[in-house]
């Protein structure tokens, strides 16, 4: 299995532009987390969906922030506009039902820089 | 609410050393507990998890974890560490319906 696939690796882009990352998780899991990591406040979760409904969005920072999921093989982060403070990575992980004991897997991550 | 305290933010430690991780939880339900470990520009990798039974769990990479419930510990070991191991650390902690809470990572800093 190729795992959890992210892309693109790294966006840079300005300030007030949108931006798309996207996420395929593996194939057979059904709940999918969006995290953001920064130095200042480590690892947030953003929103997870299980059976591509979403489940908690509270993470969500701002009404810029929205995620969707169409089906169980993709998902998108979409911010618009964006802003300085929105750079970090973002990463996307995917499991098994999430309750229980199953583990996440990550991907390797989108570095994503607002100038 | 659930949280997760590791204690210290940086540990140095020199080839071949032994080295501990710290890791404290707070919950008032049994949870499920995680040891990950990310590599620098990689994403998160499971090292080991406690879900049941054994209080010693053994993972990857030669690390192993206790469980020690009386002091909501769970503690990361290794007996003799390698350049390799020089990474991030998170240990994270879960329950029946809940959330996976990460620490704030431990950063593992191994010198020749």
């Amino acid at each position: 299995d190729a795992g959890v696939i992210q892309s693109p690796r790294h966006e840079v882009t300005e300030m007030g532009q949108e931006v798309t990352l996207r996420c395929k998780p593996i194939s057979g899991h059904n709940s999918l987390f969006w995290y953001r990591q920064t130095m200042m406040r480590g690892l947030e979760l953003l929103i997870y969906f299980n059976n591509n409904v979403p489940i908690d969005d509270s993470g969500m920072p701002e009404d810029r922030f929205s995620a969707k999921m169409p089906n169980a093989s993709f998902s998108t982060l979409k911010i618009q506009p964006s802003e300085p403070r929105d750079s970090a990575v973002y990463f996307c992980a995917s499991s098994l039902p999430w309750t229980g004991s199953n583990e996440q897997f990550f991907g390797p991550g989108t570095r994503l820089t607002v100038l | 609410a659930q949280s997760v305290t590791q204690l210290d933010s940086q540990v140095p430690v020199f080839e071949e050393a032994p080295v501990e991780l710290r890791c404290n939880y707070s919950s008032s339900v049994s949870v499920y507990l995680f040891w990950y470990v990310q590599y620098p520009n990689q994403g998160l990798q499971l090292l080991l998890k406690y879900l049941s039974g054994s209080t010693l769990v053994k993972g990857i990479n030669g690390f192993e974890a206790e469980f020690n419930k009386s002091q909501t510990s769970f503690h990361l070991r290794k007996p003799s560490v390698h350049i390799s191991d020089t990474a991030e650390y998170f240990c994270a902690v879960k329950n029946q319906g809940g959330k996976l809470i990460f620490g704030q990572g431990t950063e593992l800093s191994v010198k020749p």
